[in-house]
């Protein structure tokens, strides 16, 4: 059974750091492509970005609204994908998923809330 | 970018009754692979989104039949054939080509 499983989210003030984490399981992790998305309070979904497998360079590529300030990167002996963002701001405010990717979400963990406010 | 432009953006619906999700797109989404990539969710109340269909047509692992996509292009639609109580949610298109990925505003269908 593929699970996704998020964490790290939490209160965290403009301009500070926080990193999640996706911990995979049920599927083969060094093969598969993995993604961010978020969705704020009562709004709908974004994209935030994705890391290729290392099979296809382990390359990165972003949303314009975080390029700069977020990276994704994945520890494949682990199963781990990770979101670092930095210099958060309040519109970063979201519930953060993680998901498999595949020229398609398939997979989608339960989401962990990341709240920016002073 | 690529805008996904979805109609309506809310349903109510009788249960048996079916129901129709447009979903239109500022781009082309056929791919140099000769496939066209549109992805369908659905997100139910206090849930995480969960994969409907992929590629236009294709529905995801246990997924019901009763369910469907078509399209092609720019324009694509879900069906619902007989709607019932537990298809209340937010219905999503996107596409997983272009980057970045877009969504469409989402289709909120409530029961009758």
């Amino acid at each position: 059974e593929v699970q996704l499983v998020e964490s790290g989210g939490g209160l965290v003030q403009p301009g500070r750091s926080l990193r999640l984490s996706c911990t995979a399981s049920g599927f083969t992790f060094g093969d598969s492509s993995m993604s961010w998305f978020r969705q704020a309070p009562g709004k709908g979904l974004d994209w935030v970005g994705f890391v290729r497998s290392k099979a296809y360079g382990g390359t990165t590529e972003y949303a314009a609204s975080v390029k700069g300030r977020f990276t994704i990167s994945r520890d494949d002996s682990k199963s781990i994908a990770y979101l670092q963002m930095n210099s958060l701001k309040t519109e970063d405010t979201a519930v953060y998923y993680c998901t498999r990717t595949q020229r398609r979400a398939d997979y989608w963990g339960q989401g962990t809330l990341v709240t920016v406010s002073s | 970018d690529v805008v996904m432009t979805q109609t309506p953006l809310s349903l109510s619906v009788t249960p048996g009754q079916p129901a129709s999700i447009s979903c239109k797109s500022s781009q082309s989404l056929l791919y140099s692979d000769g496939k066209t990539y549109l992805c369908w969710y659905l997100q139910k109340p206090g849930q995480s989104p969960q994969l409907l269909i992929y590629e236009v047509s294709s529905r995801f692992s246990g997924v019901p039949d009763r369910f469907s996509g078509s399209g092609s292009g720019t324009d694509f639609t879900l069906k619902i054939s007989r709607v019932e109580a537990e298809d209340v949610g937010v219905y999503y298109c996107m596409q997983p080509i272009h980057l970045p990925y877009t969504f469409g505003q989402g289709t909120k269908l409530e029961i009758k």
